[in-house]
């Protein structure tokens, strides 16, 4: 059973258009959801930490937001440089401080 | 400023032989984790250490073993490969404030033939 989901599995966006990006959870005692950026041969780039519910994060174009059972990273006007796979990451009390990763959302943002 | 340095970037093996994978920090972070990244299964976690002399297992730690004498350095063997093995592996770091996240390496990509 699939503790951290994500979706949608890839997105392709047209130059400008805003989307989001969902992370689901279902994990008990949140400690944290972190957002993570991977480009195609690199490790994953640390985005954002969200400690609670109605907590919110900005960095650029991306805003990070979380409620009690899910995530989502909202695109504003993207540009063909967002492309990347975008990861979400859990750690929780019965995790010994270790991240719980989702499989990820593969972005395209065309010109 | 280095961060997490994981060698070697890339590495072909035999069924059968044994390697390590090394990955050194400089942040003097106290927790150190080994991820594999497969198509499909996204990130999973290998081994991991919270201190030096102290490792534990993870959710798929067969096939693998780990030490940590030093703060700095996390090796991971692999003690005789197979093909399920391929695979592309992460070191990552933190200094265990959650706020800070993890530091990532760049990866090793892992063939066993």
């Amino acid at each position: 059973e699939d503790q951290v989901t994500q979706s949608p599995e890839a997105l392709r966006l047209q130059e400008g258009e805003s989307s989001s990006l969902n992370c689901s959870y279902t994990v008990s005692g949140l400690r944290g959801l972190f957002w993570y950026r991977q480009d195609p041969g690199k490790g994953p780039e640390f985005l954002f930490t969200l400690y609670s519910a109605g907590e919110e994060k900005e960095k650029e174009r991306l805003k990070a937001t979380l409620t009690k059972k899910e995530s989502f990273l909202h695109i504003t006007a993207p540009k063909p440089e967002d492309s990347a796979t975008y990861l979400c990451a859990v750690q929780y009390g019965g995790s010994q401080g270790n991240l719980i990763f989702g499989k990820g959302t593969k972005l395209s943002v065309k010109p | 400023n280095a961060g997490v340095t994981q060698t070697p970037k890339f590495q072909v093996l035999k069924t059968g032989q044994s390697m390590t994978l090394q990955c050194a920090q400089d942040m003097n972070h106290e927790y150190m984790s080994w991820y594999r990244q497969d198509p499909g299964m996204g990130l999973r976690l290998i081994h991991y250490s919270v201190g030096a002399g102290i490792t534990d297992q993870g959710e798929v730690p067969n096939g693998y073993n780990v030490s940590r004498s030093t703060t700095e350095d996390f090796p991971l063997r692999l003690l005789s490969a197979a093909p399920s093995q391929t695979s592309v592996y992460f070191c990552a770091s933190s200094p265990g404030q959650i706020a800070r996240g993890y530091t990532f390496g760049s990866g090793t990509r892992l063939t066993v033939v």
